[in-house]
């Protein structure tokens, strides 16, 4: 099993909904990543957990909170988004941060704030 | 902080070879890769260089030059599924495995 599954595939919210984005892997990998992107842009990071512990938080704002139950989940809690957060988010793993593995990414969740 | 530049768009014909360039400037440089995204999904891994010379894995081939900060992308025999961005990212030290990823080239392969 090679694949990263994120849930749900499409979003839309309100301004004052509380929402979760899902994200699972069986690779066993340790390390896992929120990527945030829009429309005809790069990836950019926002989270990075390594062994379940939050490694890299890139200065994200608190309305976007991340959790890593166990070493095959990740989620990305949502509350209060503001419309210009609407954008694809990728979840990501790799075997660790301080192998040279790849990231595999999962197929994003789209998501949109009215 | 880094900066990664690639060109935006780039044509090329079914058949055909086609070079897509990285330059970057950054500091404790730890690896280099390039993903393939294709609208709407993704990113898939392509290939990854830490140290100069040409990696080669069937139609696709990475090449890096550290002294230069320059690195490309060389896709032969072009078929019409080629068409998709291609995204090179640097990884640097003490950053975890943390990638930063370029702009992105979009290439559209013709006929």
């Amino acid at each position: 099993d090679t694949e990263v599954t994120q849930t749900p595939k499409h979003l839309v919210m309100g301004m004052t909904n509380k929402k979760s984005l899902k994200c699972e892997q069986h690779m066993g990998h340790r390390a896992m990543y929120w990527y945030k992107q829009k429309a005809k842009k790069p990836p950019e990071l926002m989270f990075v957990y390594s062994y379940e512990k939050l490694s890299i938080n890139e200065s994200v704002p608190s309305r976007f909170s991340p959790e890593c139950p166990n070493s095959s989940l990740l989620n990305l809690h949502l509350h209060a988004l503001q419309p210009e957060d609407s954008a694809l988010y990728l979840c990501a793993s790799s075997q660790g941060t301080r192998v040279t593995g790849e990231l595999f990414f999962g197929e994003g969740s789209r998501l949109t704030v009215l | 902080g880094q900066n990664i530049d690639q060109p935006t768009e780039m044509t090329a014909t079914e058949g055909a070879i086609v070079q897509i360039n990285c330059t970057y400037q950054t500091s404790g440089f730890n690896g280099l890769f390039w993903y393939q995204q294709h609208a709407g999904e993704a990113p898939t891994f392509l290939s990854y260089n830490v140290l100069d010379g040409l990696e080669e894995k069937g139609r696709f081939s990475s090449f890096l030059s550290r002294s230069k900060g320059y690195s490309y992308l060389l896709l032969k025999e072009l078929q019409m599924k080629d068409s998709a961005s291609y995204l090179c990212a640097v990884r640097v030290t003490g950053g975890g495995n943390k990638l930063t990823f370029g702009t992105g080239t979009q290439l559209k392969v013709e006929l």
